[in-house]
């Protein structure tokens, strides 16, 4: 079965450093997403990217942040100088084309700023 | 901004009881999906709702969307212990493209 994937599963970082996770989408998806989800909260959206650009962001997705598709199959989210806070387990999902179409979860990043 | 609402937060039964966790939208949605998360795993599809009035069932879960597709509610039926984990529904806005969460019900199973 086709699966979104993730590297690293553990990042740990320290504060004001620059991080680079990385995601590949499912081959035929169109759709990527970037959520993350602070231990024990809920599943926050990030940003949504289609056609090599962004789609819609959240007010948590600010200047510090950014995403790239460099090569037509990574899907990377760049923070550039890290926070305290930026601490959570970060999910890429992609999505086929059609409106209502569910989405599929990596298993996740979990990214400790220290 | 579009919010997901989610209650209860936290639910705690005994093995053989029955589980409803109830969502609400504030904008009507094109579609509303449920997720489950594992502790310490990552969220993975159950469903999808699009219908208004729609009512799904996958064995002892039963998914419902509201007529006025603002809400949402899964049931489940005779708890297991494999049932543990947190519920999440999330919903898109019609010609809306990122997936809105709500909080989550996290559900404790009991034997």
């Amino acid at each position: 079965e086709p699966e979104v994937t993730q590297t690293p599963s553990h990042q740990v970082t320290q504060m004001g450093q620059e991080v680079i996770l990385r995601c590949v989408p499912i081959s035929n998806h169109l759709y990527f997403y970037w959520y993350r989800q602070i231990l024990g909260q809920k599943v926050e959206f990030l940003v949504s990217f289609y056609n090599n650009e962004i789609s819609e962001k959240s007010e948590i997705f600010d200047d510090q942040f950014s995403v790239e598709r460099p090569d037509g199959s990574n899907f990377t989210l760049k923070i550039r100088s890290t926070k305290l806070e930026d601490s959570a387990m970060y999910f890429c999902a992609s999505r086929g084309f059609r409106q209502n179409t569910e989405a599929f979860f990596g298993q996740g990043t979990r990214l400790t700023v220290v | 901004g579009q919010q997901v609402m989610q209650i209860p937060q936290y639910q705690h039964v005994q093995e053989g009881e029955d589980f409803t966790t109830y969502c609400n939208s504030s904008t009507t949605l094109s579609n509303i999906q449920w997720y489950k998360q594992r502790p310490g795993g990552h969220p993975v599809f159950l469903i999808q709702l699009v219908k208004s009035g729609e009512v799904k069932k996958q064995k002892r879960l039963t998914f419902q969307f509201g007529e006025a597709k603002k809400n949402s509610s899964l049931h489940i039926t005779a708890t297991q212990t494999t049932d543990v984990g947190t519920y999440f529904c999330a919903g898109r806005r019609e010609y809306g493209n990122k997936l809105v969460f709500g909080a989550g019900t996290i559900l404790r199973v009991k034997s």
